[in-house]
């Protein structure tokens, strides 16, 4: 299974707030979890990325919770800001013989309203 | 660092016209560059993997014959959509991989808005 399932499909979170995605997979042999942030009309950029040696990561106000035992993964964003209204990808890779094609989720529209 | 650019931005063209979009990594060198196509609040498809010097690996039920990869140099990788269609109209986006112990990260392109009248 490569599927990578999201949810939920948008969200609306107020100023100040705690934003919060989720994402699930079958695979376990997927050892690379990145998280993208796209704008309308431009290329996803990379936000923060997960291994599964580790059950949290953290970038200023960009967090990766990684549940492996329920294969399963969020990004949380702390303080969230109208700048962060965007589409949000979770995706998931295996890294073993250089197979690093990226399976991506169907995307979160993320919206924070003042 | 880790810049990818992509050329044209947008292009639109008339049916049965090909077009060619270049992918570009500007300061590192990709062994590896990946081609996406993205429909309106869609998620990303993976078209193909084009490895520097050798053949894209097109992902299945994506036309080889329509959709040509080169990837001549370490730096450029170029996708020509061949006699385009309507249907064809898309965004098209490109990634490069980073090497070493960052092999998993790809790097976005801004893509490129293809509209075929």
């Amino acid at each position: 299974q490569q599927q990578v399932k999201q949810s939920p499909q948008s969200l609306i979170v107020q100023k100040g707030g705690i934003s919060i995605i989720n994402c699930a997979y079958e695979n376990t042999a997927f050892d690379y979890f990145p998280w993208y942030q796209q704008f309308p009309g431009k290329g996803p950029a990379l936000l923060i990325a997960i291994r599964p040696d580790v059950s949290e990561k953290k970038e200023g106000r960009f967090t990766i919770s990684f549940n492996k035992s329920a294969k399963q993964f969020s990004l949380h964003i702390m303080d969230s800001q109208p700048g962060d209204s965007a589409t949000y990808f979770c995706a998931a890779s295996i890294s073993l013989f250089g197979n690093e094609k990226l399976t991506f989720g169907t995307g979160t529209r993320l919206t924070i309203i003042p | 660092g880790a810049v990818v650019s992509q050329h044209p931005s947008w292009v639109i063209c008339k049916s049965g016209t090909s077009v060619k979009i270049e992918c570009r990594s500007l300061d590192f060198q990709a062994t590896t560059m990946f081609w996406y196509r993205q429909f309106p609040k869609q998620s990303l498809m993976l078209m193909a993997t084009s490895n520097e010097g050798s053949k894209a690996t097109y992902e299945q039920g994506v036309e080889k014959d329509k959709f040509l990869i080169n990837h001549a140099s370490l730096t450029l990788s170029t996708l020509t959509v061949t006699s385009a269609h309507p249907e064809d109209s898309s965004f098209y986006i490109c990634s490069a991989r980073l090497g070493g112990s960052l092999a998993d990260t790809q790097y976005f392109g801004p893509g490129t808005r293809l509209t075929v009248l």
